[in-house]
């Protein structure tokens, strides 16, 4: 079973500035990675996959990279309305996943 | 435009059972994989099972095996989740979401299911 942890737990970031966010996999999932984000009340949104494309429609300010076990989610220029919780979730033995526990992006 | 569309909120009490549905359009259903996600409230999204529903192919987390069952009717590009006898740990917002490139790429809006006596 590969698990999957993200840190930080939160992280908080000011308006305008960069949140880097990390994911580890318990053993190697390639560039099977994906990345969503979730806002209260809404489903998550699909942000990446193949740990750097964006989906489509998602801003370049969202960039995805690493591989293997260890991957990262950089939002630059945070907008109010990056302000969420963020998942990744591995997908090596799709249609079988996992997702890390999040990270909630706040604003300081 | 792809959608998936969840029933409604559902209330039972534990011991009785409940089938919730995922209403898809704008696809081809059978083509692609569809999971189940629940997340419960303030926590993470767990995955708990997947299905083709060219086939009826499914795939279930070892934790949610034999507690539910998936289901897909082509004819109406609906999937179905359904518990034969509910308990409280079930209590839960559930979405479904289309496995396209080989993610999520399409979400329904959420289904919340509260079971208590």
């Amino acid at each position: 079973e590969i698990v999957v942890t993200q840190s930080p737990a939160t992280v908080s970031v000011s308006p305008g500035k960069t949140a880097t966010l990390s994911c580890r996999a318990s053993q190697s999932v390639n560039n099977f990675l994906a990345w969503y984000q979730q806002k209260p009340g809404q489903a998550p949104r699909l942000l990446i996959y193949g740990a750097s494309t964006r989906a489509t429609g998602i801003p370049a300010r969202f960039s995805g990279s690493g591989s293997g076990t260890e991957f990262t989610l950089t939002i630059s220029s945070l907008q109010s309305e990056d302000f969420a919780i963020y998942y990744c979730q591995e997908y090596k033995n799709w249609p079988l996943f996992t997702f890390g526990g999040g990270t909630k992006v706040e604003i300081k | 435009e792809v959608q998936l569309v969840q029933s409604g909120p559902e209330v039972r009490k534990p011991g009785e059972s409940l089938k919730i549905s995922c209403r898809t359009s704008g696809y081809r259903f059978g083509s692609y994989w569809l999971a189940w996600l629940r997340q419960v409230p303030g926590k993470g999204l767990e995955w708990m099972g997947s299905i083709f529903p060219g086939d009826s192919d499914a795939q279930y987390n070892p934790s949610f095996e034999g507690q539910v069952t998936i289901s897909a009717d082509e004819s109406t590009a609906t999937a179905y989740l359904q518990w034969s006898s509910l308990r409280a740990s079930d209590s839960g917002l559930y979405f479904c979401a289309r496995l396209g490139q080989l993610a999520l790429d399409f979400w329904g809006q959420g289904a919340l299911v509260t079971v208590s006596s």
